[in-house]
């Protein structure tokens, strides 16, 4: 695709249920990132991929979190047993460099809502 | 811990006036310093990107401005329209990793 294509657009939840959120990258880009947005708020990092490498995932912010990204390309962040702090927009970017330095392209993002 | 710090938090500019966002930043390791404008609904999308051996880099309306001595750069809009108001957020990166700044909302009035 031309960009990166995030589903699904809208989901909303029940507490305590299991959610996959899927980040499809650019074709080609190494790099493949997911951040949460909560409503008015700063991009805060969730985990990020790097090609073959280890992923950094520092920014998880419990155990309930987890993500993978298979055969370098397609990307599941799954929240097992949501709670309401959950609710937030999941944006998912990947991106190329380009003489060291690095241009991100985001997706529209996945819009949690907890109930 | 934050290491991209980012000022102010909501500005709001008269058409044809300028917008300046400040951002700071704590680790010197950073090496590429981009610009994100999000419009409500979107995801951020590039606006405008710096290297650390550049003090200064212009886009048509849009200029950033480096200073790493003091580890600080910001962002100019120059006669700022209405169709600019979106969130702002800088970034730094390291390895290709990503820092962003908590964001400015920018409003500009007609």
């Amino acid at each position: 695709g031309a960009g990166v294509s995030q589903s699904p657009s809208n989901k909303v939840t029940e507490k305590g249920k299991d959610v996959e959120l899927r980040c499809d990258p650019i074709s080609g880009h190494t790099a493949l990132y997911w951040y949460r947005q909560s409503l008015g708020q700063g991009l805060e990092f969730l985990i990020y991929f790097q090609g073959n490498s280890a992923p950094d995932k520092s920014g998880l912010p419990s155990d309930r979190f987890s993500a993978e990204r298979t055969g370098g390309s397609v990307s599941t962040l799954t929240i097992q047993r949501t709670q309401q702090e959950d609710s937030a927009v999941y944006l998912c970017a990947s991106s190329w460099g380009y003489g060291g330095q690095m241009v991100a392209f985001f997706g529209q993002g996945t819009r949690l809502t907890v109930v | 811990q934050q290491q991209v710090k980012q000022s102010p938090q909501s500005l709001i500019v008269q058409k044809g006036g300028i917008s300046i966002i400040n951002c700071a930043y704590e680790n010197t390791a950073f090496d590429y310093f981009p610009w994100y404008q999000q419009f409500p609904g979107k995801g951020p999308a590039l606006l405008i990107a710096i290297r650390p051996d550049v003090s200064e880099k212009k886009e048509g309306r849009f200029t950033i401005s480096f200073n790493k001595s003091a580890k600080q750069f910001s962002l100019h809009i120059m006669d700022s329209q209405p169709g600019d108001s979106a969130t702002y957020f800088c970034a730094a990166s390291k390895r290709r990793a990503l820092t962003f700044g908590s964001g400015t909302r920018l409003q500009v009035q007609p």
